[in-house]
This record gives structure tokens, sequence and C-alpha cells, in this order.
């Protein structure tokens, strides 16, 4: 089976800080990697997407990716209490002869004003 | 432009009752995925299709849960019968392209509680 993990949280910070969200997966040959955010009672919305080694940035948002190490993380710069939300690491996995995404369980990040 | 459109938001019914779920997909998209959504187990895939044809199929639970497209645009998730252990979120997901390589737009959810 294979597993996305990540803390289950919560995290709290102060807004202003920097919040640090961490994943690891099990499959070495996962090719694609996505960081949703869902507020609560809501659907799962996109907000980063990585594919490469290295960081990628997107305005308050940098995902960092580690394939070697199978790791993938979300950087969320000055963070607001609009932010307070679970973001999900979603690892696309080829799955007999298909591909499917598979979930973490996500993260509830709190940010307090 | 409508995003993924799911009926009914709610739904709560007896053990044993037949439940359906619909889901319109966004227009122009190829790929539409059932997701199931509970604090134990998290979001789950339960099938996904391409052009109408179901890829895989692995996710589904049992017998009891059967899903399908009869066109472009439209899917069901039909639950006979249902157990209270099915109460779950959800979702349809809809993507341009074949795979999981590409962004998932996601309907609101359906919740459904099985008494």
């Amino acid at each position: 089976q294979k597993e996305v993990e990540q803390n289950s949280g919560p995290l709290s910070v102060p807004e202003g800080a920097i919040a640090s969200l961490n994943c690891t997966y099990s499959d070495r040959v996962s090719q694609s990697f996505f960081w949703y955010r869902q507020y609560s009672g809501k659907s799962p919305e996109l907000i980063m997407s990585i594919y490469s080694n290295g960081d990628k940035e997107d305005g308050r948002f940098t995902a960092q990716l580690n394939k070697a190490s199978q790791y993938v993380s979300l950087l969320i710069r000055d963070s607001q209490p609009s932010d307070s939300a679970t973001y999900l690491c979603a690892v696309n996995t080829p799955q007999g002869g298909s591909e499917k995404l598979v979930f973490g369980k996500g993260t509830k990040l709190t940010v307090n004003p | 432009d409508a995003g993924v459109i799911q009926s009914p938001r709610h739904e709560v019914t007896e053990m044993g009752q037949e439940v359906t779920l619909r889901c319109k997909l966004i227009s122009g998209h190829n790929s539409l995925f059932w997701y199931r959504q509970t604090m134990m187990r998290g979001l789950e895939l339960l099938i996904y299709f391409n052009n109408n044809v179901p890829i895989d199929d692995s996710g589904m639970p049992e017998d009891r849960f059967s899903a399908k497209m009869p066109n472009a645009s439209f899917s069901t998730l039909k639950i006979q019968p249902s157990e209270p252990r099915d109460s779950a979120v959800y979702f349809c997901a809809s993507s341009p392209r074949r795979g999981a390589s590409d962004t998932q737009y996601f309907g609101p959810g359906t919740r459904l509680t099985v008494l």
C-alpha cells in the first residue's frame, strides 16, 4: 500500500510567522506532488504543485521537494488568519498501468491573530 | 464558468436503503474521480474514469458500491444497500487530462449519513 504521511497537528503559529508543513511518501517512482488546502466544511483546492527537486515559489507559498529523501514540504510566509485550514499533501503514484493521487490525512494549521 | 456540481449536498438515509450521488464535470474535462473522506481514513480514491471509461476501481470498498458515467459530463455513485459505516463526505473531482498528474477540481461534496 503506497502511503503519504503527514503530521496531523494541529500546528499553531502566530500571525506573520512562517508555517512549515511536511510530508513523506513511500513510493520512489512518484513524479508529481501537490498541496491542497481544505477549509472546514469545504472541498480541497489546489494551491501548489511541484515536479522537480528543489524549491518552487508562488507568492507567500514555497513548495520544496527532495526525491532522494522522499520528502515534500510547504512553507507559508507571513501567515495570515485566513491561512487557517487543513493542508493535504497528495502524491501521484503509478499503480497497475494507471496512476492515482494518494492523499495524506492532512495537517491542521491555525494562525493566531 | 461553473465548477464541478454535486447533488444532493446532504443525504440522510436509513441502513439498507439505496443511495445515489450525482456529479457533473466541468465542461471539457476528460477525467472524473470519486473520493470518500472520513476522519479516520482521510481522503480516499474510490474510482477514476477517463473519457467515460473506468480506469481504476480498486478503491471501491465492495460490491455494494457501483459507479457509472453514462456520458462525458455526468456520473453517478450508487450504494445499495447502505450501511452506517458508509457515512462520510463523498467528493467528485474532474481534471482536464488523463491521469492524476494534472490539477483536480473538486465539487462541494455530498455529506452522507446512514442511520
